[in-house]
């Protein structure tokens, strides 16, 4: 069996200052972990992968997560938070096989 | 990257009616697509796994004679919500994986249904 928990619904952040969303695994597998962001009312945007390679992924508009196996961890940070990154944010696991098991997601708030 | 498009993004109808929503893999083919339900604020739930030229397979709870799904080509898979009622209303998002088959999926703009 193979689970994700994201352990903030909500992060509220100021511009300009740092963000952290947590994720945690747990899988029978070597996985591969995902970050999306959805804007309200639209499909899913991938904002970075980790697949066995790189243990520091960078990804897209300044995001990067890090894989620690050791913690069962792949958080997402970004050094300064913009106002368009206001979104819903999912943490994803693919473990073996063609399932995808998506954590319930976090509601990142930026203000000014 | 690869891009999948969903249409409608937006439909209202009546009680009692069908409606189809297209998923399409515009610059690749799609062997498998998955189709997604979110509820407001909610994660998003596999409804059922699309596999081109056979039957989909449907994930537990999830009636297969409501919710109609039909692969038949490469890139286009649709789902059909039949005789809905207001209790269908939510918003639908395919997902595609290339061929590569890396675990990477890109996702459809999503549908918003609403049943009157």
């Amino acid at each position: 069996a193979q689970s994700v928990t994201q352990l903030d619904s909500h992060v509220s952040v100021s511009e300009g200052t740092p963000v952290l969303l947590r994720c945690n695994y747990s899988s029978s597998y070597s996985p591969s972990l995902f970050w999306y962001v959805q804007h309200p009312n639209k499909g899913l945007q991938l904002l970075l992968k980790y697949t066995s390679a790189a243990t520091l992924v960078k990804g897209i508009n300044g995001f990067e997560a890090e894989f620690k196996k050791s913690e069962t961890s792949f958080h997402l940070t970004k050094p300064s938070a913009h106002m368009s990154d206001a979104a819903e944010y999912f943490c994803v696991l693919t473990g073996g096989g063609n399932k995808l098991t998506f954590g319930t997601g976090t509601q990142l708030k930026v203000e000014l | 990257g690869a891009v999948v498009s969903q249409h409608p993004s937006r439909v209202i109808c009546k009680s009692g009616t069908s409606v189809k929503i297209e998923c399409r893999s515009l610059d690749f083919q799609a062997t498998t697509m998955f189709w997604y339900r979110q509820f407001p604020k909610k994660s998003l739930m596999l409804m059922a796994t699309s596999n081109e030229g056979s039957k989909a397979t449907y994930e537990q709870g999830v009636e297969k004679d409501k919710f109609l799904i039909n692969h038949a080509s490469l890139t286009l898979s649709t789902l059909t919500v039949t005789s809905a009622h207001p209790e269908d209303s939510s918003f639908y998002i395919c997902s595609a994986r290339t061929a590569m088959n890396t675990g990477e999926l890109f996702f459809g703009e999503g549908s918003r249904l609403t049943v009157l």
